[in-house]
């Protein structure tokens, strides 16, 4: 079974406006990570934004929100006042075992095409 | 500050011919460091990790290996490239034990075509 599904292959968002990207994950691990990662053309991954299993907060960095929804193993991206540099591939990410795993392999999704237009 | 360095950026190779890439990471010691490769359009597929000098784990058998010569040096190599391999190939790093880190750094990529 996929440990993480990101189901929209392309969303688009009006400049200004906000969008969230789907991401559903799998694991019977009750300690476990979840990442977000953007990828402009340009190839390079770019670290978001992380939310721990045992959080009890969503994770916030700037524009970026992660909703976790630990019951249904959800764990969406908001991005807030998209702007036209947003424009990328998303990756959402996890690693199964805490902080202190000794490996911290990640499992990646397929990724979502994020398109913003003025 | 930590970095992290991939070479070549780009590489045109033909099938059958060898294979080198190196992945050195600066500003950190004891890394856990990882080769992923992505297929056009895909997600990251995890090909080797390392948690240590000559420790090296693969996770998906296929014509390649991997090398950790030094703490902070990892290199893919292949003995024959098939056309499959082609790809982007990230490498990445991460605290290791006892590390406060939790997300893995990712180098630029080397973008391999093989024809």
């Amino acid at each position: 079974a996929q440990k993480i599904t990101q189901t929209q292959p392309g969303m688009f968002v009006q400049e200004k406006e906000a969008v969230t990207l789907d991401c559903t994950y799998d694991t019977s691990d009750p300690s476990y990570g979840l990442f977000w990662y953007k990828q402009p053309s340009s190839g390079e991954m770019i670290f978001l934004i992380y939310q721990g299993s045992y959080d009890q907060q969503n994770a916030t960095e700037g524009r970026y929100s992660l909703n976790f929804q630990k019951a249904r193993k959800s764990a969406n991206l908001v991005i807030s006042a998209s702007q036209l540099g947003d424009s990328a591939m998303y990756f959402c990410a996890m690693r199964e075992g805490g902080r202190g795993s000794t490996l911290g392999r990640l499992y990646f999704g397929r990724g979502t095409q994020l398109t913003v237009w003025p | 500050s930590q970095t992290i360095h991939q070479w070549p950026a780009t590489l045109v190779q033909p099938v059958g011919s060898p294979l080198s890439l190196e992945c050195t990471v600066e500003g950190t010691s004891n890394p856990n460091l990882y080769w992923y490769r992505q297929a056009a359009g895909r997600g990251l597929q995890l090909l080797f990790y390392s948690v240590g000098i000559g420790q090296i784990s693969s996770e998906v058998p296929q014509n390649l290996s991997a090398s950790r010569p030094q703490d902070r040096q990892f290199i893919l190599s292949s003995k024959k490239l098939l056309l499959s391999d082609s790809g982007f190939y990230l490498c990445a790093w991460r605290g290791g034990r006892g590390s406060s880190y939790n997300e893995q750094f990712f180098g630029p990529g080397t973008r391999l075509t093989v024809l």
